[in-house]
């Protein structure tokens, strides 16, 4: 069974500049949710996705951070602008219908200048 | 909402000797409590998960305990190999009708050393 497949795997921008993270899930699985990681912390939630439904994104920045999941499968993250704080490992996840364990992608690794 | 603390941050034992990694959790209605592993620059990985019904659970070397009236649970690794260095994050939910967000622990670098 193939992981959750992220794209890029690293990623350097500068400051103000736009940038778009992709998320292609486990097949099957209905929710999707994107984390960001700082150095040395935890990983913390940014969105979950139920199927097509943003049910929590109470952890978004929600002035420059933006995501979709069209179609209920794929799901895009972006940032616009990007600032240098957004520096960090943008990690996504899923996990079946009404399962609580969730299979990480490998993330990507954000440099902001 | 939820808090979850672990310590310690940074832990190095020697190949062959148990590792003890502790988590504490603020939200007593939470009933789920997984532990990941992430090695350098790799996506994290279950290792194994606890509900709020059990107090222990083993899978080979690894075991995790909960105590819910203190709400702190444990990672318990035994006959530690060099394979086990990584940073370890435990993890604390509430799962019911609705699978509430996992808030995750801060991570505690595990380095074992040969």
């Amino acid at each position: 069974e193939a992981g959750v497949v992220q794209s890029p795997r690293y990623k350097i921008i500068e400051k103000k500049q736009p940038v778009a993270f992709w998320c292609n899930p486990i097949s099957g699985h209905n929710t999707l949710y994107w984390y960001r990681q700082n150095l040395g912390q935890g990983p913390e939630l940014l969105i979950r996705y139920e199927n097509e439904e943003a049910v929590d994104d109470s952890q978004l920045p929600k002035d420059r951070f933006s995501a979709e999941r069209l179609k209920g499968v794929d799901s895009t993250l972006k940032i616009q602008p990007a600032e240098l704080g957004d520096s960090a490992v943008y990690l996504c996840a899923s996990s079946q219908a009404r399962e609580e364990t969730q299979y990480f992608g490998p993330g990507t690794r954000l440099l902001v200048l | 909402g939820e808090n979850v603390e672990q310590h310690p941050s940074t832990l190095s034992v020697q190949e062959g000797d148990s590792a003890v990694i502790k988590c504490t959790y603020s939200d007593s209605a939470s009933n789920y409590f997984p532990w990941y592993k992430q090695e350098l620059g790799k996506r994290p990985q279950l290792i194994i998960d606890i509900r709020s019904n059990v107090g222990e659970k083993k899978d080979q070397r690894i075991a995790v305990t909960l105590n819910k009236t203190a709400k702190h649970f444990s990672l318990h690794i035994t006959e530690t190999q060099p394979e086990d260095s990584a940073v370890y994050f435990c993890a604390a939910s509430l799962v019911g009708v609705r699978i509430e967000k996992l808030v995750f622990g801060q991570g505690t670098r595990l380095t074992i050393n040969p």
